[in-house]
Formats: structure tokens, sequence, C-alpha cells
């Protein structure tokens, strides 16, 4: 079965510092990847997706992730924050014909 | 243009109790998806249409959970006898393409109702 690991509930971080969201995943078979972010009392949205080709995908808000096959990992990046990006962010697994499998996501806080 | 939009925004009922929920996708959207997201978790699959017809039920958690979707557009997720358990936020989602094996397209959240037994 698939399973994603968000190694970090929280993450407190100063406006305008870079921040790295941490994500793991487990699957026997190639897969997609995704992150969303959840701001408070809002719906999930997009940040961005990883489906194939280039390994470093670019997002909205700045924000981007690599994929690295070998140790199975999609980390989120972006090199610096503003209090706008205080919200949950979810990693995602889509394995192709089963559905996505989100991990338990990490809150981000950006301290002025 | 429109959104996913899912009614109630929130929800409050006694256990026991029966409630229905509703999701309107993105207008053309062919599949529809349904999550369950508990307090400190990331959303929780359900079921998942491709049309009218229910493509993966596999993560309805008992058969007091049910959903329709009779005309491949609106759908309802039906809830029988809640329990204290069942207090979540449930998430729709649609998704142009049906997630089929080796395709995957972008989902569209709505954002949520909030469901609370008593």
């Amino acid at each position: 079965a698939q399973s994603v690991t968000q190694l970090d509930s929280q993450v407190p971080v100063f406006e305008e510092a870079p921040v790295e969201l941490r994500c793991n995943y487990s699957s026997s078979v190639s897969v997609y990847l995704f992150w969303y972010v959840q701001y408070p009392n809002q719906g999930l949205q997009l940040l961005l997706k990883y489906l194939s080709g280039s390994t470093l995908v670019k997002g909205i808000n700045g924000f981007e992730a690599e994929f690295n096959k070998s140790q199975t990992s999609f980390h989120l990046r972006k090199p610096s924050v503003h209090i706008s990006d205080t919200a949950e962010y979810f990693c995602a697994v889509h394995p192709g014909n089963t559905p996505l499998v989100f991990g338990k996501g990490t809150r981000l806080s950006v301290i002025a | 243009g429109a959104g996913v939009s899912q009614t109630p925004s929130n929800k409050v009922t006694e256990k026991g109790k029966y409630v229905e929920l509703r999701c309107d996708p993105i207008s053309g959207h062919t599949a529809l998806y349904w999550y369950r997201q508990s307090l400190g978790q990331g959303p929780e699959f359900l079921i998942y249409f491709q049309g009218t017809g229910a493509a993966d039920d596999s993560g309805l958690p008992n058969d007091r959970f049910f959903a329709v979707r009779p005309e491949g557009s609106v759908s309802t997720l039906k809830i029988q006898r809640t329990e204290r358990g069942d207090s979540a936020v449930y998430l729709c989602a649609s998704s142009y393409l049906p997630g089929l094996a080796g395709v995957s397209d972008t989902q569209y959240f709505g954002p949520g109702t909030r469901l609370t037994v008593l």
C-alpha cells in the first residue's frame, strides 16, 4: 500500500527566511506527486505537481519541489516566505489507478 | 469560473440522525471524489465516481455511508445513524479526466462541509 510521510507536523519560520517542508512516500509503482495548500476555512488548493519530466517542479506563489526517486522524496521549498504563506500544507501521492493518498500535513507558521 | 461548491458549509446533528451532504462539481468534470478530513489529519479517500457510477468505493468506512451521483454531475453523500466518530470535514473534489491507470489529472477541491455529531 502507498503511504506518505510528512516528517514535520509544525514548522515555524521567520518572515523572509527560506523554508523546506519534507515529504517522503512509499510506493512499489511509479507515482504522481502533489503538494496542496489549505488556508484557514478554505478548501485545498494545488501548489504544484510532478507527473514526469524535469524533477524540479515550480508552482504558484514562489514554491518549488524536487522529485528524488532514489530517496522517494518530494520536498517543498520556498527561498523567502511571507506572512500570507501561513497555512497547512499537504503532500499527496497518486499511484495511477488508485485514489490520492495524503500525508497528515505540515502547519507552516510565518512569524513577523 | 465557478469552482466546486459544497452545501451546507456546517452541519450539526445528533447521534443517530441521518444527514446528506451535497457537492456541485466544476461543470464538465467527469470525475468526482469524496474525502473525509479528521482533526489533525490529511484527507482520506471515501469514494470516487466516474460519470454516474461509483468506480471505487473502497474508502467508505461501513454501510452507514452511501453516495450517489444520478445524473453525472451533483453528488450527495449520505450518512445513516450518525455517530460521534463521524464528526469531520467532508471534502469533495472533481477533475476533468478520469483517474484511470497511468493518468492523473488535477483534482479541484471544494471548501468542505464540517459535520459535527453531538
